[in-house]
């Protein structure tokens, strides 16, 4: 139990463009997911925490217009990096829990190359 | 404010020794504390975690162990093995998201 999908697994953009990245809880509905990114061989930095039916919550220093999050259902949140610049480069991850109380499950991850 | 600090950044153990990692949180109101396991690449795994109404807790080779007079958790992996090398973050909650430490490198020399 307690699947968390993220698609897709790995992503190459032009600068300037904008990439999508989805998160769906499988076998679960989450009122709240988590959104992480890591850099090379560094720790998780969480960036916000997404809400459904409600505006995320952005961690200090994470620009809430260029990472746009929607959690328009129960089973699916959104991560749209916008214009993205070869800095965005990173490794995003995706987490959520089945209650608020219950550890805390992981997607894949999408590994994001900007050029 | 949210902190959790990890120590140390890279162990180095030969198979079958024992390998402790240790983390410390800020917030004494934190009541629950994962460990993750992350193998090159991929997804991080979690592999044991802790409530603070319990001291220690074990699950076959793993134990995790609280203090939380003194804000301080560990791992502990005994008869260590190859596939035990890896990066191990250990997290603490703090209202409804977790925050993570640095990370440890573990390398099991056979």
């Amino acid at each position: 139990g307690a699947v968390v999908s993220q698609h897709p697994s790995w992503v190459i953009c032009k600068s300037g463009t904008s990439v999508k990245i989805e998160c769906r809880s499988l076998d679960f509905q989450a009122t709240t997911m988590f959104w992480y990114r890591q850099f090379p061989k560094q720790s998780l930095m969480l960036m916000a925490t997404s809400n459904e039916g409600s505006k995320a919550t952005y961690e200090q220093g994470v620009e809430k217009d260029k990472f746009l999050i929607n959690h328009a259902s129960l089973t699916l949140s959104t991560l749209t990096v916008t214009s993205a610049h070869p800095e965005d480069s990173s490794f995003y991850i995706c987490s959520a829990s089945w209650q608020g109380n219950s550890p805390l499950h992981f997607g894949n991850g999408t590994r994001l190359t900007v050029t | 404010g949210e902190n959790v600090e990890q120590h140390p950044s890279t162990l180095s153990v030969q198979e079958g020794d024992s390998a402790v990692i240790k983390c410390t949180y800020s917030d004494s109101a934190s009541n629950y504390f994962p460990w993750y396991k992350q193998e090159l690449g991929k997804r991080p795994q979690l592999i044991i975690d802790i409530r603070s109404n319990v001291g220690e807790k074990k699950d076959q080779r793993i134990a995790v162990t609280l203090n939380k007079t003194a804000k301080h958790f560990s791992l502990h992996i005994t008869e260590t093995q190859p596939e035990d090398s890896a990066v191990y973050f250990c997290a603490a909650r703090y209202g409804n998201k977790l925050v993570f430490g640095a990370g440890t490198i573990l390398r099991v020399k056979s």
